[in-house]
């Protein structure tokens, strides 16, 4: 179990659906970060909030829209999205506190797959 | 990118000391070295990490060279549970992003 809560587990979806994924976290971190791993392969950086304002955007397409609504959610919504966007999105929450040596805590991440 | 280098994998034998190696020679005297690891189908689950000084948890050890351009992961006994990829991450000092190499496939053997 962790302590990063990711929904729904599994998510299979058409190129021309809308859907969001759902991250929450109560361990009052307000740094907050969307990854991205297709198989094999690492986690690649996606998106970072902090203090809820987007901080980083690791020029991700824009089919791809993050939002914050509080410390304790980070949603991904999709739209449009291409079978090659198929890939486990993992998200980690943050320390901001203690700055660049706060670890980050991951999800076990939503399965997406697009068809 | 990536700032470290580590074997793609090793073998382990069940009960024995398993020591991963990860070189970061162009890492910044403030960036700190991070590992991870990573069971199939599960996210990335934090061991440890370090600046300058050998750092020891319930999970493992941290041994940092004196000039910081390698370090090593010790999981002291290895069991069949500790079969994963574990990733060394130097933390990017200007940007705080922790951005993921390839990692070492670990399998530990019965």
């Amino acid at each position: 179990d962790t302590e990063v809560t990711q929904t729904p587990k599994h998510l299979v979806m058409g190129m021309t659906n809308k859907k969001s994924l759902k991250c929450e976290q109560h361990m009052g971190h307000r740094a907050m970060y969307w990854y991205k791993q297709k198989a094999k392969k690492p986690p690649e950086l996606m998106f970072v909030y902090s203090y809820e304002k987007l901080s980083i955007n690791e020029s991700v397409p824009s089919r791809f829209s993050p939002e914050c609504p509080n410390s304790s959610l980070l949603n991904l919504h999709l739209h449009a999205l291409q079978p090659e966007d198929s890939a486990l999105y993992l998200c980690a929450s943050s320390d901001t506190g203690s700055s660049y040596n706060s670890p980050l805590h991951f999800g076990n991440g939503t399965r997406l797959t697009v068809t | 990118d990536a700032k470290t280098t580590q074997p793609t994998s090793m073998d382990c034998a069940e009960g024995r000391a398993a020591n991963l190696p990860c070189n970061h020679s162009t890492i910044s005297g403030n960036e700190y070295v991070y590992w991870y690891r990573q069971i199939h189908s599960q996210g990335p689950q934090y061991i440890i990490h370090g600046l300058k000084n050998n750092e020891t948890n319930e999970m493992a050890s941290l041994i940092i060279t004196e000039d910081r351009k390698s370090s090593t992961l010790i999981l002291p006994h290895a069991t069949l549970r500790d079969t994963a990829v574990y990733y060394c991450i130097v933390r990017d000092g200007a940007t705080n992003k922790l951005i993921f190499g390839t990692g070492t496939l670990l399998a530990v053997q019965p």
